[in-house]
């Protein structure tokens, strides 16, 4: 079975420093992989997804991530980090060709300090 | 804004009561989902319909019932409840199921007193 580790539980940054959330997944064959924020008391947003080809791909808000198939990883970085990025975010894998079923990391709080 | 409709937006209600949560979404998805998700956690599967249908019940009691009209909604039925039944219910929808990203709704926030 597929699952997601997320070894960061809380990153504190320094607005307008450069942001790494780590993500690493174990699963056999080619994920889906999809970065999710959640601000306090809101529901998930999508930021970016990998399904196949180009391995850094682009999100919304300047963010971008890098598959690295060798590493079973998948992190999320930011050049430029804004106070407004402060919240929760989630790493999740789905299963290429299976179900419907979207496994999640447990999280990294991301603080923003001004 | 988000395209998935969740209401109402907060919930009290006590373990003898019943009540529903409702979803919504105009986008076409053909999959939708309810999610539980409890404070500081990721959040946990409960169902999944895809084209109307039940296709995936993660095992959750019966005092949770969950209901799909039609494509476009997605109800939860709840009846004595438990306290630690109390979090943040996210509804989510897809285009067509694995692999199409899930839109999420921002939640029903449960009291269960």
């Amino acid at each position: 079975a597929q699952s997601v580790t997320q070894p960061d539980i809380h990153i504190t940054v320094s607005e307008g420093a450069s942001l790494e959330l780590r993500c690493n997944y174990s699963y056999g064959a080619t994920p889906y992989l999809f970065w999710y924020v959640q601000s306090p008391g809101q529901g998930l947003q999508l930021l970016l997804k990998y399904f196949s080809g180009d391995t850094l791909v682009q999100g919304i808000k300047g963010f971008e991530a890098e598959f690295k198939r060798s590493q079973s990883s998948f992190n999320l970085r930011k050049p430029s980090v804004h106070w407004s990025d402060a919240a929760e975010y989630f790493c999740a894998v789905g299963r290429a060709g299976g179900s419907e079923k979207l496994v999640f990391g447990k999280g990294t709080k991301l603080t923003v300090n001004p | 804004d988000t395209e998935v409709t969740q209401t109402p937006k907060h919930l009290v209600m006590g373990m003898t009561n019943k009540k529903s949560l409702k979803c919504e979404q105009h986008m076409g998805h053909r999959a939708m989902y309810w999610y539980k998700q409890k404070a500081k956690k990721p959040p946990e599967l409960m169902f999944v319909y895809s084209y109307e249908k039940l296709s995936i019940n993660e095992s959750v009691p019966s005092r949770f019932s969950p209901e799909c009209p039609n494509s476009s909604l997605l109800n939860l039925h709840l009846h004595a409840l438990q306290p630690e039944d109390s979090a943040l219910y996210l509804c989510a929808s897809s285009l067509k199921g694995y692999g199409s990203p899930l839109h999420f709704g921002n939640g029903t926030r449960l009291t269960v007193t």
